[in-house]
This record gives C-alpha cells, sequence and structure tokens, in this order.
C-alpha cells in the first residue's frame, strides 16, 4: 500500500491560492490519487482525482509530477469555509483496494 | 454526485447494549463498502471491509465479533457494535464505491457514538 506524507498543518488568509502537496514514494503503476476534504464532524467529501498531469474540475486542481511520487492539491482563491482537513490517497481497482488515510492537512484560512 | 446517508447520526446507550448503524447508497449500487472510526482530532482508521454477499474483511486489531458487519444488499450494509463499552465512543463512518470503481469512495456523514 502506498504510504501519504503531508504537512500537518497551514495556514492562508482569504483570497489566497493554496497548495498542499502530498507524497507518495511508492505509488504503484495502477495507483490513482484522490483528495478529501473533511469538516469536524462530518463524513469526508471528495474533492478530486487524477492519474498524471493536471486535472481542474470547478473546486480545485490537482497537480502531478510524471514520476507521480507526489501531487498537489491547488484551492484557489480559499474563504473561510475553506478551513477543514485534507486527505490524500492513493489506491486501485486492483489486488484489492483498501484505504489506508494519512494524518491529513489541516488548513487554517484566516479573514 | 453519489449520495451515502448513514442512521443514526448520533446515538448514546448504556454499557453493555447493542447498537446498530446503517449505511445507504442512495443513487448507485455499492458491491463495496467500508467502515472507518475516527476519534477526536486524528485521522480515520479503517475497520473493516465489506462486499455485498459475503463476510466482511477486518483489519488486524479490530473484533470482528464485537463488531459484526452485514452487507446483505448492494445499497445496505450494517455495522453493529455488540456490548458497548465507553472506549468504543467514536465516529464510525461508512464510505461506498460503485461496482469496479473501488478507487473512489464516497462517505456517509458518520454516526457519533456514545457509550455511557
Amino acid at each position: 500500500l502506498a504510504k501519504t506524507t503531508q504537512p500537518i498543518s497551514m495556514d492562508s488568509y482569504e483570497g489566497q491560492e493554496v497548495n498542499i502537496t502530498c507524497s507518495h514514494n511508492n505509488i504503484a503503476t495502477n495507483d490513482y490519487i484522490t483528495w478529501y476534504q473533511q469538516f469536524p464532524s462530518q463524513g469526508p467529501r471528495f474533492i478530486i482525482q487524477g492519474y498524471k498531469t493536471k486535472v481542474t474540475n470547478e473546486v480545485a486542481s490537482l497537480f502531478i509530477p510524471a514520476d507521480r511520487k507526489s501531487s498537489t492539491l491547488s484551492l484557489p482563491r480559499v474563504s473561510l469555509s475553506d478551513t477543514a482537513v485534507y486527505y490524500c490517497l492513493v489506491g486501485s481497482n486492483t489486488g484489492g483496494f483498501k484505504t489506508i488515510f494519512g494524518a491529513g492537512t489541516r488548513l487554517f484560512v484566516k479573514a | 454526485g453519489a449520495v451515502v446517508s448513514q442512521h443514526p447520526s448520533r446515538v448514546i446507550c448504556k454499557s453493555g447494549t447493542s447498537v446498530k448503524i446503517e449505511c445507504r447508497s442512495l443513487d448507485f449500487q455499492a458491491t463495496t463498502m467500508f467502515w472507518y472510526r475516527q476519534f477526536p482530532k486524528q485521522s480515520l482508521m479503517l475497520m473493516a471491509t465489506s462486499n455485498e454477499g459475503s463476510k466482511a474483511t477486518y483489519e488486524q486489531g479490530v473484533e470482528k465479533d464485537k463488531f459484526l458487519i452485514n452487507h446483505a444488499s448492494l445499497t445496505l450494509s450494517t455495522l453493529t457494535v455488540t456490548s458497548a463499552h465507553p472506549e468504543d465512543s467514536s465516529f464510525y463512518i461508512c464510505s461506498a464505491s460503485p461496482p469496479a470503481r473501488t478507487d473512489t469512495q464516497y462517505f456517509g456523514p458518520g454516526t457519533r457514538l456514545t457509550v455511557l
């Protein structure tokens, strides 16, 4: 199982762009990279998923370099409501996929 | 997007009683469901993987006789905490994956269990 490493916490201000990087050095060929957001006392919410290069949706972008050993979640113009814990996970459909959550990154957005 | 519900959202029970938590996928069929436990300020810990029509696979250190999991249909999985004790108090979260897409999980809102 690919282990992930993220910064424990980050601070930002409203309106700024926030980039959270995740390391996954032993990612497997079939693994996808998925990011989730979690608010206190709620289940995680899917943000974005990618395999390589760049993926963008209405809430975030995901940048994955060619070696795929890391990925960066980019949140444009954060607001106070983006204060949450962000988790990056890697896994695939093959080989009995199992999700192991790392510690996640606690993002604090200040006014 | 895919919706997963949990019931109840919050439960308080006395020590020694059993509590059942339901997890439902509302708009897709889920061949695989996962159960997690989360303590305050900690990450999610996978307890077991539940496949429809077969026995659940429990993670190391999780007592299968204490945490009974049933996945009787493609839209429903249940977790029963038997003979609950105060140390079982936690936030329990389920997730569900569409067929052949276990790399994508949709999470329920969680159930807060408090054992007195």
